[in-house]
């Protein structure tokens, strides 16, 4: 149980472009998603939570307009990296707590890479 | 972000023998804190847990301890194998919702 899935797994995209992960709990509901970055042999730094059905919440010194988050259900958040640049590139990875929990159940991570 | 990146200390233990790996946590009013082991290129795995009433949780090969007093966790792998070979995050609850990872440990299994 509480398997959290991410897609795409990779993605290489130019300059300028916009791209879209999507975080899915796969056998549970989530009331709240979280998305973090992590930078090569770095921790994982919080950008936003996402909580269903409401505006996400973002982390000092992260962009809410290039990090465009959307949790239209309770299984499923999205992110949208707009107009990516190469400093973006990094390893993006979401994590889902089930309603009434407080346990973190994290993605397999989406790694982006910015051209 | 509130978790500082940091180049990662290695732990570098012979198979077979006992892992103990450390964490100082910063916020005192933190009551739950979690461990999870990270493999390259994938997402961080839960491990175990523990509330801040209890100073010892024991899971299967792995055991937690809590030292509020110092602000200290630590996680102990017994007979560790190299699967367990990975980078291993502690992680505090502040309360709400919102989880503070610390800087990680990489953990080496020499066969």
């Amino acid at each position: 149980g509480a398997v959290v899935s991410q897609h795409p797994s990779r993605v290489i995209c130019k300059s300028g472009t916009s791209v879209k992960i999507e975080c899915r709990s796969l056998d549970f509901q989530a009331t709240t998603m979280f998305w973090y970055r992590q930078f090569p042999k770095q921790s994982l730094m919080l950008m936003a939570t996402s909580n269903e059905g409401s505006k996400a919440t973002y982390e000092q010194g992260v962009e809410k307009d290039k990090f465009l988050i959307n949790h239209a259900s309770l299984t499923l958040s999205t992110l949208t990296v707009t107009s990516a640049h190469p400093e973006d590139s990094s390893f993006y990875i979401c994590s889902a707590m089930a309603s009434g929990g407080n346990t973190q159940y994290f993605g397999p991570g989406t790694r982006l890479t910015v051209l | 972000g509130e978790s500082v990146g940091l180049h990662l200390p290695t732990l570098s233990v012979q198979e077979g023998d006992n892992s103990i790996i450390n964490c100082a946590y910063s916020n005192s009013a933190s009551d739950y804190f979690i461990w999870y082991k990270q493999e390259s290129g994938k997402g961080p795995q839960f491990i175990i847990d523990i509330r801040s009433n209890m100073d010892k949780r024991q899971g299967q090969r792995v055991t937690v301890l809590l030292n509020k007093t110092v602000k200290h966790l630590s996680l102990q792998i017994a007979a560790t194998q190299p699967g367990d070979s990975a980078v291993y995050f502690c992680a505090e609850n502040p309360g709400g919702f919102k989880t503070i990872f610390g800087a990680g440990t990489r953990l080496f299994v020499k066969a």
